[in-house]
């Protein structure tokens, strides 16, 4: 299986910063990389996939970069409801494997 | 809009069977299949397997192979997934989700599965 590693697995910051998040895969993914959000208690939203393709509906502070096997999640300007836990995902082979999430926690 | 409508809470002893259930609504059913994702308390978010619901195959986590049995109804437009002989360490919010072509795009609310004895 592909391990997704990220970093870093919690960061506090405040409203309006930019916050950037990695995610390291143990092989090339050919950019078939996702990234979902998870509030408290809620299930996960799909943010972008395609590493930097966003999801409809999805505001346009989150873009995503990389290739290969690193991969960023950035949010340039920090809104309150953007704090959250953080999960990248590969889809490159089965089975699609998660990165171990970066909670994203108001500073 | 596109809904993944999961059934309720279960509390169940160690060495029983849970059986989970993922009506979806607002798109054909047998033209995406559906993934089963959980998360422990506290813990990340684990790939149980997936059902292709146009023709019933199924590919699951090595982990899980021999406990879990993934199903779908197509009349109904519902997923299942049976987990069997279930441990203390199965207690986890169970997650259905679409694949739209490997990427997971929409997930149900979550069942909470708790085993206790």
């Amino acid at each position: 299986d592909i391990q997704m590693t990220q970093s870093p697995s919690s960061l506090s910051a405040s409203v309006g910063d930019r916050v950037t998040i990695t995610c390291r895969a143990s092989q090339d993914i050919s950019n078939s990389l996702a990234w979902h959000q998870q509030k408290p208690g809620i299930a996960p939203k799909l943010l972008l996939y395609a590493a930097s393709r966003l999801e409809s509906g999805v505001p346009s502070r989150f873009s995503g970069s990389g290739s290969g096997t690193d991969y960023t999640l950035t949010i340039s300007s920090l809104q309150p409801e953007d704090f959250a836990t953080y999960y990248c995902q590969q889809y490159y082979t089965f089975p699609p494997t998660f990165g171990q999430g970066t909670k994203v926690e108001i500073k | 809009q596109v809904q993944l409508v999961q059934s309720g809470a279960e509390v169940k002893k160690p060495g029983a069977s849970v059986k989970v259930s993922c009506k979806a609504s607002a798109y054909t059913f047998t033209s995406y299949g559906i993934f089963w994702v959980r998360q422990a308390p506290g813990q990340g978010l684990e790939w149980m397997g997936w059902i292709n619901t146009y023709n019933g195959n199924t590919n699951y986590a090595q982990k899980l192979q021999g406990r879990v049995t993934m199903t779908s109804d197509t009349s109904t437009s519902t997923a299942y997934m049976d987990l069997r002989s279930l441990r203390s360490d199965d207690t986890a919010v169970y997650y259905c989700a679409r694949d739209r072509e490997a990427v997971i795009d929409y997930w149900g609310q979550g069942t909470l599965v708790t085993v206790s004895s």
